[in-house]
């Protein structure tokens, strides 16, 4: 069965830089959630789309941005970026408010 | 964590054994969940009990949960040393779209063969 996509796995970037994540939910939910989990940290919840809107933000900085698309893809735009931002950052995708699945994560570091 | 924390924060058991994390958690829910994350993998769900169960069994997971405490536990029965892993609880307070998942700080546990 089709899974989360998120891409890229693995991102290495410097202070400052931007980066921009993306994610792929399942096809068919409507739903994308981003969470940010630091080295030993539990996730942390950042933003949510429903049909193209946002429905509900947590923690996420002002430096942070993000969409998700006509094609229920979403991404994650993040700038000025500083070593705290270093961790993984997880899509997870829904239908309804349903169950959420999670994708393999992005492995963000700023050196 | 903004929600639930998790006790232990480490376990180490034998295989063969029986592993128990709690969860507590902080607002009304209607339902919690357990998550399973391999070292610096993606999250894996395990099993979902709404507010209105009490106890709920899949295979060799148990979860109860008693809302009056605001606590949850995970049973793992006879444990492998493929069950090594981080376990999170995480918690739905809206169920409707957008709700977001409030995790737990996890519990880190490690099954020795």
């Amino acid at each position: 069965a089709a899974g989360v996509i998120q891409s890229p796995r693995h991102l290495i970037k410097e202070k400052r830089e931007t980066a921009t994540l993306k994610c792929y939910p399942i096809p068919r939910h409507d739903t994308v959630y981003w969470y940010q989990q630091g080295p030993g940290q539990d996730p942390q919840f950042l933003i949510s789309f429903y049909e193209k809107m946002q429905s509900d933000k947590g923690s996420i900085p002002d430096r942070f941005s993000a969409q998700q698309f006509s094609d229920y893809h979403s991404e994650l735009n993040m700038s000025s970026l500083e070593l705290g931002d270093s961790a993984l950052y997880f899509c997870a995708s829904s239908f309804a408010g349903g169950l959420r699945y999670f994708g393999p994560g992005t492995r963000l570091t700023v050196t | 964590s903004q929600q639930g924390e998790e006790d232990p924060q480490a376990l180490s058991i034998q295989e063969g054994e029986n592993a128990t994390m709690n969860c507590s958690y902080k607002t009304s829910i209607n339902n919690l969940q357990w998550y399973r994350q391999n070292s610096g993998r993606g999250l894996v769900h395990l099993i979902l009990i709404r507010s209105n169960e009490r106890e709920k069994h899949s295979g060799r997971l148990r979860v109860t949960l008693d809302t009056s405490k605001k606590s949850s536990s995970l049973l793992i029965t006879a444990s492998r040393a493929a069950d090594t892993a981080s376990y999170f609880c995480a918690t739905d307070d809206r169920g409707n779209q957008g709700g977001k998942l409030i995790f737990g700080q996890g519990t880190e546990l490690s099954v020795k063969p």
